[in-house]
């Protein structure tokens, strides 16, 4: 079955600072993947997704961008850090029921 | 527009009691449900859906689409239980899931 990492676990960054979040998938090809934040009494609210090398859809206008340059690579960016990006966030593939498989998450903090 | 609540935030019930996490949700297509859950310092992983109509750690959720409802239930809650529960819609395509705000069930002893 499908195996998501994430790094960093955590991640202290000043305002205006630059943001460079990995998630890659082991067990599986050509994966649908996804970033979302997880907020406390609001849910996951999903910000990317890629179906395939290059494809990206975003969900919500926001200071964040994403990155499909393998096809078990995914990549949250950011240009310049808001106090706003802080949150916990979460990569997660497809599985073949279409559930999802969710990694550890990055807990980034802005400063 | 499509859209999945989950009215409590939090439920708190004893040892033994039965539990009810209410979802409900808004989809003009076919919907396709799960329930996710989060045990503390673990991942979020599937929990059940509704396809599959199994019981998974002695909970059960039956889809009603008559009162757009898919509510989870347990008939005997164990502490082990406690843990951050969302609701999810899949919806047609299969490209993205729409998540519920969660509800936190605490089991006290």
């Amino acid at each position: 079955s499908q195996t998501i990492h994430q790094w960093p676990a955590t991640l202290v960054q000043p305002v205006g600072s630059p943001l460079s979040l990995e998630c890659t998938v082991e067990g599986t090809s050509n994966p649908n993947l996804y970033w979302y934040r997880q907020a406390a009494g609001r849910g996951l609210q999903l910000l990317f997704y890629s179906v395939g090398i290059g494809q990206i859809s975003s969900e919500v206008p926001q200071n964040l961008s994403a990155s499909r340059p393998q096809d078990r690579q995914f990549i949250l960016s950011s240009k310049k850090l808001l106090l706003s990006d802080s949150g916990f966030y979460l990569c997660a593939c497809t599985g073949t029921g279409y559930e999802q498989y969710f990694g550890p998450g990055t807990r980034l903090t802005v400063t | 527009a499509q859209r999945v609540t989950q009215p409590e935030k939090l439920l708190s019930v004893f040892k033994g009691a039965p539990v009810e996490l209410k979802c409900n949700y808004s989809y003009s297509g076919s919907p396709e449900l799960f329930w996710y859950v989060q045990y503390s310092r673990q991942r979020l992983q599937l929990l059940l859906r509704h396809i599959s109509r199994e019981s998974i750690k002695g909970f059960t959720a039956d889809l009603n689409k008559g009162e757009t409802s898919f509510h989870l239930k347990k008939p005997f809650a164990q502490e082990e239980d406690s843990a951050m529960y969302y609701c999810a819609l899949l919806l047609t395509g299969g490209f993205k899931t729409i998540f519920g705000a969660g509800t936190r069930l605490f089991v006290k002893a």
